[in-house]
Protein backbone atom coordinates (compact mmCIF):
# COMPACT_ATOMS: atom_id res chain seq x y z
CA UNK A 1 0.00 0.00 0.00
CA UNK A 2 1.11 3.39 -0.95
CA UNK A 3 0.88 5.66 1.97
CA UNK A 4 0.05 9.13 1.11
CA UNK A 5 1.53 12.24 4.10
CA UNK A 6 -0.29 15.28 4.22
CA UNK A 7 1.26 18.34 5.82
CA UNK A 8 0.39 20.70 7.78
CA UNK A 9 -2.67 19.52 9.52
CA UNK A 10 -4.23 22.49 9.56
CA UNK A 11 -3.31 25.75 7.97
CA UNK A 12 -4.49 29.01 9.24
CA UNK A 13 -4.93 31.73 6.88
CA UNK A 14 -6.68 35.24 5.83
CA UNK A 15 -9.18 35.46 3.29
CA UNK A 16 -7.20 36.62 0.09
CA UNK A 17 -4.02 35.28 1.47
CA UNK A 18 -2.02 32.21 -0.72
CA UNK A 19 -2.11 28.83 0.76
CA UNK A 20 0.25 25.81 0.33
CA UNK A 21 -0.71 22.37 0.93
CA UNK A 22 1.77 19.55 0.89
CA UNK A 23 1.65 15.73 -0.28
CA UNK A 24 4.13 13.19 -0.32
CA UNK A 25 4.03 9.81 -1.24
CA UNK A 26 5.76 6.82 0.28
CA UNK A 27 6.80 5.87 -3.30
CA UNK A 28 6.62 6.72 -6.62
CA UNK A 29 3.15 7.52 -8.23
CA UNK A 30 4.80 9.44 -10.89
CA UNK A 31 2.04 12.27 -11.83
CA UNK A 32 -1.02 9.86 -10.95
CA UNK A 33 -2.26 12.50 -7.95
CA UNK A 34 -5.62 13.74 -7.70
CA UNK A 35 -6.61 16.45 -5.20
CA UNK A 36 -10.48 16.79 -3.73
CA UNK A 37 -12.08 19.76 -1.74
CA UNK A 38 -14.75 18.78 1.29
CA UNK A 39 -16.76 20.60 3.07
CA UNK A 40 -18.73 19.36 6.08
CA UNK A 41 -21.63 17.10 5.12
CA UNK A 42 -20.63 17.10 1.21
CA UNK A 43 -18.91 14.86 -0.33
CA UNK A 44 -15.56 15.38 -1.83
CA UNK A 45 -15.26 17.47 -5.09
CA UNK A 46 -12.46 16.31 -7.86
CA UNK A 47 -10.07 19.75 -8.00
CA UNK A 48 -6.80 18.53 -9.43
CA UNK A 49 -6.01 15.49 -11.68
CA UNK A 50 -2.77 13.94 -13.23
CA UNK A 51 -1.44 16.46 -10.47
CA UNK A 52 -1.84 19.85 -12.21
CA UNK A 53 -4.63 19.71 -14.32
CA UNK A 54 -8.13 21.41 -12.80
CA UNK A 55 -11.20 19.58 -13.38
CA UNK A 56 -13.92 21.14 -14.78
CA UNK A 57 -15.30 24.01 -13.41
CA UNK A 58 -12.33 25.14 -10.93
CA UNK A 59 -11.09 28.51 -10.98
CA UNK A 60 -7.66 29.19 -11.85
CA UNK A 61 -7.12 30.59 -8.54
CA UNK A 62 -6.03 26.31 -7.58
CA UNK A 63 -3.32 24.67 -8.79
CA UNK A 64 -0.97 21.36 -8.49
CA UNK A 65 2.30 21.01 -9.39
CA UNK A 66 4.84 17.96 -8.57
CA UNK A 67 5.57 14.45 -9.92
CA UNK A 68 6.85 11.09 -8.18
CA UNK A 69 6.81 11.49 -4.45
CA UNK A 70 6.15 15.41 -3.88
CA UNK A 71 3.17 17.25 -4.30
CA UNK A 72 1.67 20.68 -3.74
CA UNK A 73 -1.55 22.41 -3.93
CA UNK A 74 -1.49 26.06 -4.00
CA UNK A 75 -4.66 28.45 -3.89
CA UNK A 76 -3.87 31.50 -4.94
CA UNK A 77 -5.64 33.76 -3.20
CA UNK A 78 -8.15 32.59 -0.80
CA UNK A 79 -12.01 32.88 -0.95
CA UNK A 80 -14.44 32.37 1.76
CA UNK A 81 -15.82 29.39 0.14
CA UNK A 82 -12.56 27.62 0.01
CA UNK A 83 -12.00 26.88 3.89
CA UNK A 84 -12.86 23.54 4.29
CA UNK A 85 -10.91 19.84 4.17
CA UNK A 86 -8.31 18.86 1.84
CA UNK A 87 -7.33 15.37 0.44
CA UNK A 88 -4.51 14.28 -1.94
CA UNK A 89 -4.81 10.59 -2.89
CA UNK A 90 -2.84 8.45 -5.39
CA UNK A 91 -4.39 6.38 -8.57
CA UNK A 92 -1.12 4.66 -9.46
CA UNK A 93 -2.34 1.46 -9.90
CA UNK A 94 -6.22 1.46 -10.54
CA UNK A 95 -7.92 0.88 -7.95
CA UNK A 96 -6.01 0.33 -5.62
CA UNK A 97 -6.20 4.00 -4.37
CA UNK A 98 -4.88 5.78 -1.13
CA UNK A 99 -5.77 8.92 0.18
CA UNK A 100 -3.61 11.57 2.85
CA UNK A 101 -5.58 11.99 5.88
CA UNK A 102 -6.49 15.71 4.88
CA UNK A 103 -5.15 19.64 5.67
CA UNK A 104 -7.72 21.65 6.86
CA UNK A 105 -7.96 25.25 5.96
CA UNK A 106 -9.16 27.25 8.69
CA UNK A 107 -9.96 31.08 8.63
CA UNK A 108 -7.47 33.13 10.70
CA UNK B 1 -25.60 16.05 -15.55
CA UNK B 2 -24.27 12.65 -13.44
CA UNK B 3 -25.96 11.94 -10.57
CA UNK B 4 -25.52 9.23 -8.03
CA UNK B 5 -27.80 8.37 -5.50
CA UNK B 6 -26.81 6.11 -2.56
CA UNK B 7 -29.37 4.55 -0.31
CA UNK B 8 -29.37 1.49 1.76
CA UNK B 9 -27.57 2.84 5.33
CA UNK B 10 -28.91 2.60 8.64
CA UNK B 11 -28.29 1.51 12.11
CA UNK B 12 -27.23 -2.39 12.72
CA UNK B 13 -25.69 -4.11 14.84
CA UNK B 14 -22.34 -6.12 14.88
CA UNK B 15 -22.61 -9.40 13.01
CA UNK B 16 -25.47 -7.91 10.66
CA UNK B 17 -25.97 -7.41 7.10
CA UNK B 18 -26.98 -4.48 4.85
CA UNK B 19 -27.34 -3.76 1.44
CA UNK B 20 -26.17 -0.42 -0.04
CA UNK B 21 -27.28 0.29 -3.87
CA UNK B 22 -26.39 3.59 -5.97
CA UNK B 23 -28.83 4.56 -8.41
CA UNK B 24 -26.60 6.41 -11.36
CA UNK B 25 -27.80 8.80 -14.26
CA UNK B 26 -26.30 11.23 -16.88
CA UNK B 27 -23.80 9.09 -18.02
CA UNK B 28 -23.58 5.44 -20.00
CA UNK B 29 -23.29 3.64 -16.64
CA UNK B 30 -22.27 -0.04 -18.35
CA UNK B 31 -18.91 2.42 -19.93
CA UNK B 32 -17.41 3.10 -16.44
CA UNK B 33 -15.96 1.78 -13.07
CA UNK B 34 -17.49 2.56 -10.50
CA UNK B 35 -16.56 2.57 -6.42
CA UNK B 36 -17.63 2.43 -2.87
CA UNK B 37 -15.47 4.57 -0.44
CA UNK B 38 -16.12 5.21 3.07
CA UNK B 39 -15.05 7.86 5.69
CA UNK B 40 -15.79 6.98 9.53
CA UNK B 41 -16.70 9.98 11.65
CA UNK B 42 -14.42 12.79 12.16
CA UNK B 43 -11.90 10.86 9.68
CA UNK B 44 -10.34 10.54 6.27
CA UNK B 45 -11.32 8.28 3.23
CA UNK B 46 -10.65 5.04 2.57
CA UNK B 47 -11.14 3.00 -0.82
CA UNK B 48 -13.58 0.03 -0.18
CA UNK B 49 -14.00 -1.62 -3.22
CA UNK B 50 -14.36 -1.38 -7.13
CA UNK B 51 -15.86 -3.22 -10.10
CA UNK B 52 -15.66 -2.70 -13.77
CA UNK B 53 -17.98 -1.38 -16.15
CA UNK B 54 -19.13 -4.96 -17.58
CA UNK B 55 -19.33 -6.09 -14.06
CA UNK B 56 -16.22 -8.51 -13.95
CA UNK B 57 -13.40 -7.90 -12.07
CA UNK B 58 -14.27 -6.61 -8.12
CA UNK B 59 -11.86 -5.52 -6.15
CA UNK B 60 -11.97 -5.39 -2.56
CA UNK B 61 -9.84 -3.28 0.51
CA UNK B 62 -8.51 -5.59 2.62
CA UNK B 63 -10.08 -4.59 5.59
CA UNK B 64 -13.62 -6.27 3.96
CA UNK B 65 -12.40 -8.90 1.78
CA UNK B 66 -14.21 -11.91 2.46
CA UNK B 67 -17.50 -9.72 4.32
CA UNK B 68 -18.48 -7.31 1.42
CA UNK B 69 -19.51 -8.34 -1.91
CA UNK B 70 -19.97 -5.30 -4.58
CA UNK B 71 -22.22 -5.84 -7.93
CA UNK B 72 -23.74 -4.22 -10.53
CA UNK B 73 -27.35 -4.25 -12.68
CA UNK B 74 -26.01 -2.21 -15.82
CA UNK B 75 -29.70 -2.77 -16.93
CA UNK B 76 -30.83 -0.80 -13.93
CA UNK B 77 -27.98 1.50 -13.83
CA UNK B 78 -27.54 0.64 -10.10
CA UNK B 79 -24.18 -0.33 -8.21
CA UNK B 80 -24.45 -2.22 -4.85
CA UNK B 81 -22.46 -3.26 -2.02
CA UNK B 82 -23.39 -5.91 -0.19
CA UNK B 83 -22.34 -5.94 3.37
CA UNK B 84 -22.04 -8.98 5.78
CA UNK B 85 -20.27 -9.95 9.29
CA UNK B 86 -20.46 -5.83 10.31
CA UNK B 87 -17.90 -4.29 12.81
CA UNK B 88 -18.06 -1.19 14.91
CA UNK B 89 -15.22 -0.25 12.69
CA UNK B 90 -17.41 -0.33 9.19
CA UNK B 91 -19.26 2.44 10.37
CA UNK B 92 -19.02 5.46 8.19
CA UNK B 93 -20.59 7.82 5.44
CA UNK B 94 -20.37 5.21 2.07
CA UNK B 95 -20.04 7.27 -0.76
CA UNK B 96 -20.22 5.79 -4.17
CA UNK B 97 -18.13 7.00 -7.07
CA UNK B 98 -17.77 7.16 -10.92
CA UNK B 99 -14.85 6.74 -12.02
CA UNK B 100 -12.61 8.59 -14.41
CA UNK B 101 -11.76 5.89 -17.23
CA UNK B 102 -10.24 6.37 -20.55
CA UNK B 103 -9.10 4.23 -23.28
CA UNK B 104 -9.78 1.44 -21.55
CA UNK B 105 -7.89 2.34 -18.29
CA UNK B 106 -9.56 3.67 -14.84
CA UNK B 107 -7.83 6.22 -13.13
CA UNK B 108 -9.59 8.27 -9.88
CA UNK B 109 -12.90 9.31 -9.14
CA UNK B 110 -14.54 12.08 -10.77
CA UNK B 111 -18.25 12.24 -9.55
CA UNK B 112 -19.11 11.61 -6.18
CA UNK B 113 -22.51 11.06 -4.63
CA UNK B 114 -23.86 12.60 -1.54
CA UNK B 115 -22.95 9.33 0.70
CA UNK B 116 -25.15 7.10 3.33
CA UNK B 117 -24.30 6.84 7.04
CA UNK B 118 -23.68 3.27 7.67
CA UNK B 119 -23.90 2.90 11.67
CA UNK B 120 -22.75 -0.64 13.52
CA UNK B 121 -23.80 -0.79 17.03
CA UNK B 122 -25.74 -2.60 19.44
Amino acid sequence: EIVMTQSPATLSVSPGERATLSCRAGQSVSNNLAWYQQKPGHAPRLLIYGASTRATGIPARFSGSGSGTEFTLTISSLQSEDFAVYYCQQYNNWPLWTFGQGTKVEIK
Amino acid sequence: EVQLLESGGGLVQPGGSLRLSCAASGFTFSSYAMSWVRQAPGKGLEWVSAISGSGGSPYYADSVKGRFTISRDNSKNTLYLQMNSLRAEDTAVYYCAKDYCSGGICYFPDYWGQGTLVTVSS
